[in-house]
C-alpha cells in the first residue's frame, strides 16, 4: 500500500521553511526520501531506519516516528535548487519492497 | 562507473504492438524495480524482483510481464493488453543491507502510443 504525503504542493521564497509529511497505515522498517527534478530520474536524498532517528543533508532533514508511522522531511532556509517534486518510499520489512507515495511538488521563488 | 541504465529513452509504439523496456545495473544489487509515473502523479509500482528468477506483481501489474534471468537485468514488457501504456516508465535497485537500501533510478523511458 502506498504512503500518504502531504500537503500535494507547496510555494516558498528564498529563506523560508517548509515541512513534508508522509505516512503509512502500515508498520515501516524504512522511510526513504528522494527528490525529482523535472523530467529527470529521482534522486536519493537519505533513509531513516525504524528506531526514531532524524537525519540531516545540508539543510534538509527528516524526522520517523516509528509509533506513529510517519515521517517528515524538513525544508529549511530552502534554496532555489530545492525546488522538484520530493517522494517518500516506504519499506515494511527488510526485504527492500519499495514504495512511493504520490509526491509534493515544491517551487521555491526568488 | 556503477550505475542503472534504461534503453530506449523515448519509445513509440503502435496500439496493438508489444513493447520491452531494458533495465541493467552493474551494482550488484539483489532487488529491481519497475514504477510508472504519469504526469503529476507518484511512482506506482509494477513489478520487483528480489532474486534471480523471482519477481512479484505490484501494484499496477496488468498489462505487463516481466523476467530475471540474471542479476543484472530486469526488463519490461508493456504488453497490447495494457490499455493505456503511456507514460514515464523508471527502473531502480537497492540491496537488502540494514544499513544500506538506498534505491538508485535508471534515466526513465518515456513510452508513447501513437
Amino acid at each position: 500500500q502506498q504512503p500518504v504525503q502531504s500537503p500535494q504542493a507547496v510555494i516558498l521564497r528564498e529563506g523560508e521553511d517548509a515541512v513534508i509529511n508522509c505516512s503509512s497505515s502500515k508498520a515501516l522498517y524504512s522511510v526513504h526520501w528522494y527528490r525529482q527534478k523535472h523530467g529527470e530520474a529521482p534522486v536519493f536524498l537519505m533513509i531513516l531506519l525504524k528506531g526514531g532517528e532524524q537525519k540531516g543533508h545540508d539543510k534538509i532533514s527528516a524526522s520517523f516516528n516509528e509509533k506513529k508511522q510517519q515521517s517528515s522531511l524538513y525544508l529549511t532556509a530552502s534554496q532555489l535548487s530545492y525546488s522538484g517534486t520530493y517522494f517518500c518510499g516506504t519499506e515494511t520489512d527488510s526485504w527492500g519492497k519499495l514504495q512511493f507515495g504520490a509526491g509534493t511538488q515544491v517551487v521555491v521563488t526568488p | 562507473d556503477g550505475g542503472i541504465t534504461q534503453s530506449p529513452k523515448y519509445l513509440f509504439r503502435k496500439e496493438g504492438q508489444n513493447v520491452t523496456l531494458s533495465c541493467e545495473q552493474n551494482l550488484n544489487h539483489d532487488a529491481m524495480y519497475w514504477y510508472r509515473q504519469d504526469p503529476g502523479q507518484g511512482l506506482r509500482l509494477i513489478y520487483y524482483s528480489q532474486i534471480v528468477n523471482d519477481f512479484q506483481k505490484g501494484d499496477i501489474a496488468e498489462g505487463y510481464s516481466v523476467s530475471r534471468e540474471k542479476k543484472e537485468s530486469f526488463p519490461l514488457t508493456v504488453t497490447s493488453a495494457q490499455k493505456n501504456p503511456t507514460a514515464f516508465y523508471l527502473c531502480a535497485s537497492n540491496n537488502f543491507s540494514r544499513t544500506d537500501t538506498e534505491a538508485f533510478f535508471g534515466q526513465g523511458t518515456r513510452l508513447t502510443v501513437v
